[in-house]
């Protein structure tokens, strides 16, 4: 059973670019979460996500980010005309449906975005 | 709003020593605890949770944590250090319905 997948693994992007992170949950799972892990700190939660519908954007960022998950096919993450401040690394999470609260979040290796 | 807080930013352990990395949680009530583990480079990899009973939770890789309401604590432990334990280590809380708060986290070096 694969884990949760995120490519690239490595993005180098100007400023003004856009930069869009692709996650695959784990088989089974429609819950999807992602997390920003600013250089020595901790990870900072940004969206969740079920197939279809936003259900928490509350640490999103207001302006130039946006995520989905569609029906079909993997989570995007989207940000558009990137600054040097959005160097970061980007994780992705998954869970399988059933009780939320008690769901183990799997992490995906991440996607470490460099804006020049 | 629920906050974690890892006091020690960097412990250097030797290797075969006993360890304990702290973590201090802001919560009214039971809170859903979680250890996870990053090694340079990688993603994170859940090492325990706590969400009710036994305070006493053990994990993968020989890790160890009790949940002590009394002192609003979840410290992580381990008898026996390796040297693949060198890692950054992230304790968490569950806040509302599945979002995850992390700890700023504590760097692990083992000395040989």
């Amino acid at each position: 059973n694969a884990g949760v997948m995120q490519n690239p693994r490595h993005l180098v992007r100007r400023r003004g670019q856009e930069a869009r992170l692709r996650c695959s949950p784990m088989k089974g799972h429609s819950h999807v979460y992602w997390y920003r892990q600013l250089p020595e700190e901790g990870l900072k939660f940004m969206v969740y996500l079920q197939k279809e519908n936003i259900i928490d954007e509350s640490g999103m960022p207001k302006e130039r980010f946006s995520a989905e998950f569609p029906k079909e096919g993997p989570s995007i993450l989207r940000i558009q005309q990137v600054v040097r401040g959005d160097s970061a690394a980007y994780f992705c999470a998954s869970s399988s449906a059933g009780l939320p609260i008690q769901e183990t979040q799997y992490f995906g290796p991440g996607t470490r975005l460099l804006v020049l | 709003a629920q906050s974690v807080t890892q006091p020690d930013i960097h412990i250097t352990v030797s290797e075969g020593a006993s360890l304990e990395l702290r973590c201090n949680y802001s919560y009214g009530a039971t809170p859903y605890l979680f250890w996870y583990v990053q090694s340079p480079g990688q993603g994170l990899q859940l090492l325990l949770k706590y969400f009710s009973g036994d305070t006493l939770v053990q994990g993968i890789k020989g890790f160890e944590a009790e949940f002590k309401r009394s002192q609003s604590s979840f410290n992580l432990r381990k008898p026996s250090v390796h040297w693949s334990d060198a890692a950054e280590y992230f304790c968490a809380v569950i806040q509302g319905a599945q979002k995850l708060v992390f700890g700023q986290g504590t760097r692990l070096t083992i000395n040989p």
